[in-house]
């Protein structure tokens, strides 16, 4: 069965330094990899995606995630963190055949000025 | 503009009074589900559908009904609600993926429910 494992609940990061959420997924296919972030009291927000091809994904508000299949991991990093980033993020793998997405349980990113 | 709605928003209720979700996505996918999120558990997926009349459970099932008479719509049905349904529930919709394939799916905005 698929699984993600997000490792670290709480990461707390001060503004304009660099970030790197860890994502760690369990599937025996060639996975389809998501995060998602959430604002306080939002909805769900996809950041990026990586279906095939270049390992090294573009997502919005400055955002990337590289995957590595030998890790099996797919890490999201951003290079200057800003205090309107704080926010819950989500790692996700989609089942292939029920097409639905598996999630991590979270990892709220805290901003210090 | 392509979108996933749901109704209601918020909802406070208490416990054993039946009660509806809405969900409805315009841009015709054939796949639609249902997830609750909790604190330290993430999302997890109630039920799915896969196109009109097929639906089929997901991970934690237990205490909710679907329909899917209609292809936009996919209603979410707690026929005597507790306390432990108390979450925030999402809608999702996709288009059909080809075999071994996958397509993003589509996200509502949120329905917080609160069973006293």
């Amino acid at each position: 069965a698929q699984s993600v494992t997000q490792p670290d609940i709480h990461i707390t990061v001060s503004e304009g330094a660099s970030l790197e959420l860890r994502c760690n997924y369990s599937y025996g296919a060639t996975p389809y990899l998501f995060w998602y972030v959430q604002s306080p009291g939002q909805g769900l927000q996809l950041l990026l995606k990586y279906f095939s091809g270049d390992t090294l994904v573009q997502g919005i508000k400055g955002f990337e995630a590289e995957f590595k299949r030998s890790q099996s991991s797919f890490n999201l990093r951003k290079p200057s963190v800003h205090w309107s980033d704080a926010a819950e993020y989500f790692c996700a793998v989609g089942a292939t055949g029920f097409q639905k997405l598996v999630f991590g349980t979270g990892t709220r990113l805290l901003v210090s000025p | 503009e392509a979108q996933v709605t749901q109704n209601p928003r918020y909802l406070i209720t208490v416990t054993g009074k039946k009660l509806t979700v809405t969900c409805s996505q315009n841009m015709n996918h054939e796949y639609m589900s249902w997830y609750r999120q909790d604190p330290g558990l993430g999302l997890r997926q109630i039920y799915y559908s896969m196109n009109v009349e097929v639906t089929d459970k997901g991970d934690v099932p237990e205490g909710y009904k679907v329909s899917r008479k209609e292809k936009r719509n996919f209603p979410l049905i707690l026929e005597s609600p507790s306390p432990n349904q108390t979450s925030l529930y999402f809608c999702a919709s996709s288009p059909r993926a080809h075999s071994g394939g996958y397509n993003e799916q589509f996200f509502g905005p949120g329905t917080r429910l609160t069973v006293l």
